[in-house]
């Protein structure tokens, strides 16, 4: 079983549409959860960070972390066609521990 | 702010043979890490640098992947024989380190490397 579950997609979606972006884990001493975003061709970039539970939102971005279920999630509200990319949920145990991927969710916003 | 530089973008070899990218870093960035993304996959961790030490490289194939960050700056991998497994794109990451957050890592456009 992999640490970090992540299902590739692709994901579709009309423009304005509301996405929903999902992880499960299986190592309960992550504390740090991250959401990247890839554009094709590009190394990934931060978007969002979280510590241990609870939701964060920035601008049309919310993440949310469910520990007891070992669940984490990404809302992108208003999608536009330029949130077409790949989005990979990242954790780790804190300080200086390791970062462990998921393997990315292929997003299209179509027009 | 410049970004994290790497070379070269794409390169092609054959099996058996060596290859070898750099990476230069954002500037004043301690931590340094070298990334490898197969395709349709997430980056695996390959190797993680403290300023020119070595935090973690248990997942590096050290009986064919080699890696030094000299001064504590520029960083090398090199990859010698190569196998056609090898074919990702190798991603170079670096974050402040003990100044600031340590998963707020900043990538470089990679390198494709293609192994026939």
């Amino acid at each position: 079983q992999k640490e970090v579950e992540q299902d590739p997609g692709p994901l579709s979606v009309p423009e304005g549409a509301i996405v929903s972006l999902n992880c499960t884990y299986s190592n309960s001493a992550f504390q740090y959860f991250m959401w990247y975003r890839q554009y094709s061709r590009k190394g990934p970039e931060l978007l969002m960070y979280t510590y241990s539970s609870g939701n964060k939102e920035d601008g049309r971005f919310t993440a949310q972390v469910d520990k007891s279920s070992k669940y984490i999630s990404l809302f992108i509200r208003d999608s536009q066609p330029s949130d077409s990319a790949t989005y990979l949920c990242a954790m780790s145990r804190g300080g200086y521990q390791k970062v462990t991927f998921g393997t990315g969710t292929k997003l299209q916003v179509i027009p | 702010e410049a970004g994290v530089a790497q070379s070269p973008r794409y390169k092609i070899i054959e099996k058996r043979q060596s290859v070898a990218f750099w990476c230069n870093p954002i500037s004043g960035h301690a931590t340094l890490y070298w990334y490898q993304q197969i395709l349709g996959q997430g980056p695996k961790l390959l190797i993680q640098f403290q300023n020119n030490g070595v935090v973690d490289d248990s997942q590096l194939p050290k009986d064919r992947f080699s890696a030094e960050r000299l001064k504590g700056v520029d960083s090398t991998l090199k990859i010698q024989p190569a196998k056609l497994e090898d074919s990702a794109v190798y991603l170079c990451a670096s974050s402040l380190g003990h100044t600031g957050l340590p998963y707020e890592q900043y990538f470089g456009p990679g390198t494709r490397l293609t192994v026939t």
